[in-house]
This record gives structure tokens, sequence and C-alpha cells, in this order.
């Protein structure tokens, strides 16, 4: 159980255009999502955090006009990356936990983008 | 803020053998969580094992198991038996226990455990 999943796996685009990027929890009811960045040989960077139906927090120094993030259900929530640029080639993790007392993150195996 | 430091980039380890790895937090608070992640080559993040603070008891979960020094604020590693399997980064992670506190998890930097056959 606990199995959150990522779409897609990879991604190419070009440069000034937009991807999207899903994250779903299959199996549970995730009412914290959150995304992360991490570049090569390097750990994870949170970027933000969603609440299902809220507007997400972001961290410091995240420009939440380029990365837009929406927490639409308690299985769903999409980042999208907004006139993508080569700088933002990355690894793209997401993970969700089931609140409450739940201490666990489960993660998403990931999204590779790379722009053109 | 809460940091946490992993100060061993890379750690090798013949196969079967033991090897530890340290990881240092500091936080103010009383509270808290700390989690080893294991993140093979596949990237996928893997929960290896977890600590409580308030709990004294080192947490062990088969071949793997924590020294948990609070006061020093020390969470090392140690895999016992070490597999090719267990080659991958590994970061130690910290989250708040408070009440209305944050979920969000601290990593460090990671340490990269090479198993040599």
């Amino acid at each position: 159980g606990a199995v959150v999943s990522q779409h897609p796996s990879w991604v190419i685009c070009k440069s000034g255009t937009s991807v999207k990027i899903e994250c779903r929890s299959l199996d549970f009811q995730a009412t914290t999502m959150f995304w992360y960045r991490q570049f090569p040989k390097q750990s994870l960077m949170l970027m933000a955090t969603s609440n299902e139906g809220s507007k997400a927090t972001y961290e410091q120094g995240v420009e939440k006009d380029k990365f837009l993030i929406n927490h639409a259900s308690l299985t769903l929530s999409t980042l999208t990356v907004t006139s993508a640029h080569p700088e933002d080639s990355s690894f793209y993790i997401c993970s969700a936990t089931m609140g409450g007392r739940a201490l666990e993150q489960y993660f998403g195996p990931g999204t590779r983008l790379t722009v053109t | 803020a809460q940091t946490v430091t992993q100060s061993q980039p890379e750690m090798s380890v013949q196969e079967a053998e033991t090897v530890t790895l340290s990881c240092t937090y500091d936080t103010s608070e009383s509270d808290y969580y700390l989690f080893w992640y294991k993140q093979p080559p596949s990237r996928q993040m893997i929960l290896v094992i977890r600590q409580e603070a308030y709990k004294q008891q080192n947490a062990t979960e088969n071949r793997f198991s924590v020294n948990f020094q609070k006061a020093a604020k020390s969470f090392s590693l140690k895999i016992s038996d070490s597999q090719l399997g267990d080659a991958a980064m590994y970061f130690c992670a910290y989250r708040s226990a408070n009440m209305g506190g944050s979920e969000k998890l601290v990593f460090g930097k990671g340490t990269k455990l090479t198993v040599n056959p």
C-alpha cells in the first residue's frame, strides 16, 4: 500500500513552453503533498507544500508564478513549469502524507525534465 | 531553522561487512522525528528507518540500526552484513513533531555508499 505515482516519468520540452507533471496517491488520500527538485548528485530541495483545496506554500527563493502547483483533490497534485528554460532541467519528485499522526512521506518515482 | 549535516559525501564497504553513516542535526525543538532514506540508482526514495526523539531505545530494522544520541544531536545509521543492493545514496532527514508544525522534511546532503564485492 501507500503508492505514489508520477506522470510522466521523463519529458523533453522546448524552451518557452510549459510542462505539467502529475503526482497521484494511488491507494490513500493525501492531505498534504510536497514537491522537490533534485540536481545531479545533490540532495532534495523542497520547492513547495500543498494541501488539498488551498494554495501551495512555497519555499523561499522558489518562483510561485513559474512553478504552479494545484492540489485539486485528495489524490492529485500537479506541478506546472511555465515558460521553461534550460536551467529548469532537473529531476522533480513529489511525496504525499496521509496527514494527522501519520509520519511517513511516500515518495513518487520522480520525473526527469529536460528543456532544450 | 533546523539543519541536517552529513559529513561523509562518500563511503565504501566490503560486502558482508558493517558500515556506519554519520548524521548530525541542529534544532531547538524537543520533540521531533529523524529518518534515514535510501535512494538507489532508480532514484526512488525508500524509507530505511525512523526514530522518534522521545524514545530512548534505538530503532532497528533487520540489518539497519541507528545510534541516536539526543544530547549530542547525532543520528548515525549502521548497516550490518552489507549487501550489493545496499549501494545507494543515503539521506538523513528531520521532521518537527510539534502540534501544528510543518510536516516537511529537512534533508542532509547525502552519503553515497558503495558496496564492493
